[in-house]
């Protein structure tokens, strides 16, 4: 099935340190997602995106919808050891056989202490 | 957020048997509720779609006589596996979402190995 390409695919950083990820695609999207998973869990929605240009924080999570519809980044400043797990995006589509999610292709994180 | 539960969350069976996953909503009726299976170091990738009350949309390449869905309740979607063989061994996972809402919401996912 369809995915997403995110960048890069992993990421080893200090803690204090920002970090940038972003997902692009070559089909448009309605809405962005962000998610976090942590191993052996299911993902947990971070931030969500419904305007094209939309700059959307939550704590120290920043995200944008970008304006050609079919990217988004999302940053994380001054990272902390918890942040460690996989990043993914998502995009939504409607279609006439109903919305669904497409995911990108994850992004791993891990924290230095 | 809203919660949605799986059960279990993991299981190990012998090939050929089948295995039942539950997935529900615990604090908001769903509507529709999908599901992903994610292979390690891989991301989700959507196997059904389901509506309360009517059969599943199966995506492209996913056998429906092998992965049965039923979603017979606003708060309840099985999937069953049948005939399990060692390549459906895999991280199951369901997410849930109101009608009328675009959020979709994550189970904690199964763990199945078939042995």
């Amino acid at each position: 099935g369809q995915q997403l390409n995110q960048s890069p695919q992993s990421m080893f950083i200090q803690e204090g340190e920002d970090v940038s990820m972003n997902c692009t695609s070559s089909s448009i999207f309605n809405t962005w997602l962000w998610y976090k998973q942590d191993p052996g869990e299911g993902p947990v929605l971070l931030i969500a995106l419904y305007k094209a240009g939309e700059l959307t924080s939550n704590g120290r999570l920043t995200a944008q919808f970008g304006i050609t519809r079919k990217d988004s980044f999302l940053n994380i400043s001054a990272s902390i050891p918890s942040d460690v797990g996989i990043y993914f995006c998502a995009g939504r589509q409607k279609k006439s056989s109903g919305d669904k999610l497409t995911f990108g292709t994850g992004t791993r994180l891990a924290v230095r202490p | 957020g809203a919660v949605v539960s799986q059960h279990p969350s993991w299981v190990i069976c012998k090939s050929g048997t089948s295995v039942k996953i539950e997935c529900r909503s615990l604090d908001f009726q769903a509507t529709t509720m999908f599901w992903y299976r994610q292979f390690p170091k891989q991301s989700l990738m959507l196997m059904a779609t389901s509506n309360e009350g009517s059969k599943a949309t199966y995506e492209q390449g996913v056998e429906k006589d092998k992965f049965l869905i039923n979603h017979a309740s606003l708060t309840l979607s099985t999937l069953t596996v049948t005939s399990a063989h060692p390549e459906d061994s895999s991280f199951y996972i369901c997410s849930a979402r109101f009608s009328l809402q675009e959020t979709q919401y994550f189970g904690p996912g199964t763990r199945l190995l078939v042995l």
